[in-house]
Protein backbone atom coordinates (compact mmCIF):
# COMPACT_ATOMS: atom_id res chain seq x y z
CA UNK A 1 0.00 0.00 0.00
CA UNK A 2 0.83 3.57 0.10
CA UNK A 3 0.43 4.62 3.53
CA UNK A 4 2.78 7.11 5.21
CA UNK A 5 0.97 7.09 9.00
CA UNK A 6 1.51 9.80 11.81
CA UNK A 7 0.10 10.35 14.71
CA UNK A 8 -2.63 13.80 14.15
CA UNK A 9 -1.57 15.90 17.30
CA UNK A 10 0.93 16.54 19.19
CA UNK A 11 1.35 18.88 22.38
CA UNK A 12 4.74 20.66 23.95
CA UNK A 13 5.67 23.15 26.17
CA UNK A 14 7.91 25.98 24.98
CA UNK A 15 11.55 25.43 25.29
CA UNK A 16 10.93 21.63 25.34
CA UNK A 17 12.21 19.37 22.70
CA UNK A 18 9.34 17.87 19.67
CA UNK A 19 9.43 14.67 18.67
CA UNK A 20 7.03 13.71 15.31
CA UNK A 21 6.97 10.59 14.25
CA UNK A 22 6.71 8.80 10.73
CA UNK A 23 6.15 5.08 9.17
CA UNK A 24 6.24 4.96 5.63
CA UNK A 25 5.61 2.10 2.99
CA UNK A 26 8.22 1.92 0.71
CA UNK A 27 11.41 0.67 0.68
CA UNK A 28 12.90 1.39 -1.85
CA UNK A 29 11.98 5.46 -1.38
CA UNK A 30 15.16 7.32 -2.41
CA UNK A 31 14.79 10.33 0.01
CA UNK A 32 12.25 11.49 2.50
CA UNK A 33 11.16 14.39 3.48
CA UNK A 34 9.43 17.11 6.52
CA UNK A 35 7.26 19.49 5.02
CA UNK A 36 5.89 22.39 7.51
CA UNK A 37 2.44 23.74 6.58
CA UNK A 38 1.45 27.18 8.15
CA UNK A 39 -2.22 28.29 8.63
CA UNK A 40 -2.90 29.88 5.01
CA UNK A 41 0.71 29.12 3.52
CA UNK A 42 1.37 26.48 1.34
CA UNK A 43 3.81 23.49 2.16
CA UNK A 44 8.04 24.60 3.31
CA UNK A 45 10.64 21.58 3.09
CA UNK A 46 12.47 21.72 6.34
CA UNK A 47 14.48 19.05 5.15
CA UNK A 48 15.11 15.48 3.77
CA UNK A 49 17.22 12.46 4.00
CA UNK A 50 19.03 10.06 1.93
CA UNK A 51 17.93 6.62 2.43
CA UNK A 52 21.39 5.65 2.90
CA UNK A 53 21.81 7.94 5.89
CA UNK A 54 20.93 6.92 9.36
CA UNK A 55 20.70 10.90 10.49
CA UNK A 56 20.82 14.33 9.57
CA UNK A 57 21.11 17.28 11.99
CA UNK A 58 20.15 21.13 10.61
CA UNK A 59 20.20 23.71 13.40
CA UNK A 60 17.45 22.96 15.58
CA UNK A 61 16.09 19.54 13.38
CA UNK A 62 17.71 16.31 13.85
CA UNK A 63 16.06 13.76 11.52
CA UNK A 64 16.35 10.29 12.15
CA UNK A 65 15.92 7.26 10.06
CA UNK A 66 15.84 3.41 10.88
CA UNK A 67 15.61 1.53 7.25
CA UNK A 68 14.89 -1.60 8.93
CA UNK A 69 11.96 -0.02 10.75
CA UNK A 70 10.62 1.77 8.00
CA UNK A 71 10.48 4.51 10.79
CA UNK A 72 11.23 8.26 10.43
CA UNK A 73 11.39 11.20 12.84
CA UNK A 74 11.85 14.69 13.18
CA UNK A 75 13.27 16.46 16.76
CA UNK A 76 12.64 20.00 17.00
CA UNK A 77 14.94 21.36 19.69
CA UNK A 78 14.13 24.61 21.78
CA UNK A 79 10.49 24.46 20.47
CA UNK A 80 9.04 27.78 19.91
CA UNK A 81 5.66 29.19 19.68
CA UNK A 82 6.20 29.53 16.04
CA UNK A 83 7.06 26.13 15.52
CA UNK A 84 3.41 25.39 15.68
CA UNK A 85 2.06 24.20 12.53
CA UNK A 86 1.34 20.92 11.09
CA UNK A 87 4.21 18.42 9.64
CA UNK A 88 3.95 16.05 6.63
CA UNK A 89 6.75 13.42 6.31
CA UNK A 90 6.93 12.60 2.64
CA UNK A 91 8.75 9.93 1.18
CA UNK A 92 9.43 9.66 -2.94
CA UNK A 93 7.70 6.66 -4.51
CA UNK A 94 8.59 5.67 -7.98
CA UNK A 95 4.94 4.70 -9.98
CA UNK A 96 6.17 3.06 -13.70
CA UNK A 97 8.75 5.25 -15.03
CA UNK A 98 8.14 8.53 -12.65
CA UNK A 99 8.07 9.27 -9.00
CA UNK A 100 6.14 10.66 -7.01
CA UNK A 101 5.78 12.05 -3.58
CA UNK A 102 3.39 10.00 -1.36
CA UNK A 103 2.62 12.35 1.96
CA UNK A 104 1.54 11.28 5.50
CA UNK A 105 -1.41 12.95 7.25
CA UNK A 106 0.28 15.26 8.71
CA UNK A 107 1.10 16.28 12.78
CA UNK A 108 -0.33 19.11 14.21
CA UNK A 109 2.04 20.28 16.61
CA UNK A 110 0.99 22.75 19.43
CA UNK A 111 3.74 24.39 21.45
CA UNK A 112 1.74 25.72 24.41
CA UNK A 113 3.46 28.74 27.10
CA UNK B 1 11.27 36.14 -7.55
CA UNK B 2 7.20 35.86 -7.11
CA UNK B 3 6.61 32.20 -5.58
CA UNK B 4 3.46 30.01 -7.07
CA UNK B 5 1.03 31.80 -7.28
CA UNK B 6 -2.86 30.04 -7.14
CA UNK B 7 -6.47 31.32 -7.80
CA UNK B 8 -8.99 32.38 -6.65
CA UNK B 9 -8.39 31.59 -2.53
CA UNK B 10 -11.55 30.06 -1.77
CA UNK B 11 -14.62 28.91 -3.95
CA UNK B 12 -17.38 27.81 -3.22
CA UNK B 13 -19.90 25.35 -5.67
CA UNK B 14 -22.88 23.02 -4.98
CA UNK B 15 -23.08 19.17 -5.93
CA UNK B 16 -22.47 18.95 -9.88
CA UNK B 17 -20.98 21.95 -10.32
CA UNK B 18 -17.87 22.26 -12.10
CA UNK B 19 -14.85 23.87 -10.55
CA UNK B 20 -11.32 25.50 -12.17
CA UNK B 21 -8.88 26.17 -10.19
CA UNK B 22 -5.18 28.02 -11.73
CA UNK B 23 -1.81 27.94 -10.71
CA UNK B 24 1.14 29.92 -12.23
CA UNK B 25 4.39 28.55 -11.21
CA UNK B 26 7.75 30.00 -10.44
CA UNK B 27 8.84 31.47 -13.74
CA UNK B 28 11.22 29.16 -15.24
CA UNK B 29 9.62 25.95 -13.86
CA UNK B 30 8.17 23.72 -16.44
CA UNK B 31 6.63 21.34 -13.74
CA UNK B 32 3.03 21.34 -12.37
CA UNK B 33 1.78 19.56 -9.78
CA UNK B 34 -1.39 18.97 -8.02
CA UNK B 35 -2.47 17.65 -4.89
CA UNK B 36 -5.55 17.36 -2.80
CA UNK B 37 -5.51 18.18 1.06
CA UNK B 38 -9.09 16.60 2.71
CA UNK B 39 -9.49 16.75 5.74
CA UNK B 40 -7.92 13.53 7.70
CA UNK B 41 -6.58 11.88 4.81
CA UNK B 42 -3.29 14.17 4.10
CA UNK B 43 -1.79 15.19 1.09
CA UNK B 44 -3.38 13.30 -2.15
CA UNK B 45 -0.81 13.44 -5.52
CA UNK B 46 -3.61 14.27 -8.01
CA UNK B 47 -1.39 15.66 -11.28
CA UNK B 48 1.70 16.27 -12.83
CA UNK B 49 2.11 18.30 -15.66
CA UNK B 50 5.43 19.08 -17.59
CA UNK B 51 5.77 20.76 -20.99
CA UNK B 52 2.39 20.94 -21.47
CA UNK B 53 1.93 17.31 -21.18
CA UNK B 54 0.35 14.61 -18.62
CA UNK B 55 3.22 12.66 -16.79
CA UNK B 56 1.58 11.07 -14.14
CA UNK B 57 -1.52 10.74 -12.08
CA UNK B 58 -2.87 9.81 -9.05
CA UNK B 59 -5.85 7.60 -8.16
CA UNK B 60 -8.10 9.93 -8.78
CA UNK B 61 -11.52 9.42 -10.82
CA UNK B 62 -11.57 11.01 -14.48
CA UNK B 63 -13.47 14.07 -13.54
CA UNK B 64 -10.66 15.11 -12.55
CA UNK B 65 -8.85 16.81 -15.03
CA UNK B 66 -6.61 19.50 -15.95
CA UNK B 67 -3.85 21.11 -18.51
CA UNK B 68 -1.15 22.84 -18.89
CA UNK B 69 -0.37 26.02 -21.20
CA UNK B 70 2.45 27.08 -23.56
CA UNK B 71 3.32 29.44 -20.54
CA UNK B 72 3.37 26.53 -17.97
CA UNK B 73 0.54 27.71 -15.80
CA UNK B 74 -1.94 25.05 -15.43
CA UNK B 75 -5.87 24.56 -14.54
CA UNK B 76 -7.48 21.82 -12.37
CA UNK B 77 -10.89 20.90 -13.36
CA UNK B 78 -13.38 19.33 -11.48
CA UNK B 79 -16.30 17.69 -12.88
CA UNK B 80 -19.18 16.78 -11.35
CA UNK B 81 -18.41 18.17 -7.78
CA UNK B 82 -19.05 15.70 -4.89
CA UNK B 83 -19.16 16.42 -1.40
CA UNK B 84 -16.19 14.86 -0.59
CA UNK B 85 -14.15 17.00 -3.07
CA UNK B 86 -14.28 19.81 -0.55
CA UNK B 87 -10.47 20.17 0.30
CA UNK B 88 -7.06 22.43 -0.01
CA UNK B 89 -5.75 21.97 -3.38
CA UNK B 90 -2.26 22.77 -3.49
CA UNK B 91 0.00 23.27 -6.57
CA UNK B 92 3.31 23.30 -6.69
CA UNK B 93 6.29 23.74 -9.28
CA UNK B 94 9.61 22.44 -10.02
CA UNK B 95 12.38 23.09 -12.93
CA UNK B 96 13.17 20.59 -15.52
CA UNK B 97 15.07 18.14 -14.20
CA UNK B 98 14.84 18.65 -10.62
CA UNK B 99 14.32 16.51 -7.70
CA UNK B 100 10.96 15.71 -6.14
CA UNK B 101 11.85 18.05 -3.08
CA UNK B 102 12.36 20.79 -5.18
CA UNK B 103 8.86 21.36 -5.57
CA UNK B 104 7.80 24.71 -4.62
CA UNK B 105 4.28 24.85 -3.35
CA UNK B 106 1.65 27.62 -3.93
CA UNK B 107 -0.91 28.66 -0.80
CA UNK B 108 -4.14 26.36 -2.18
CA UNK B 109 -7.43 26.69 -3.23
CA UNK B 110 -9.94 25.95 -0.44
CA UNK B 111 -13.07 24.47 -2.71
CA UNK B 112 -16.25 23.59 -0.55
CA UNK B 113 -19.08 21.43 -1.90
CA UNK B 114 -21.95 22.26 -0.63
Amino acid sequence: GEDVEQSLFLSVREGDSSVINCTYTDSSSTYLYWYKQEPGAGLQLLTYIFSNMDMKQDQRLTVLLNKKDKHLSLRIADTQTGDSAIYFCAESMKTGTASKLTFGTGTRLQVTL
Amino acid sequence: EAGVTQSPTHLIKTRGQQATLRCSPISGHTSVYWYQQALGLGLQFLLWYDEGEERNRGNFPPRFSGRQFPNYSSELNVNALELEDSALYLCASSALGAALHEQFFGPGTRLTVL
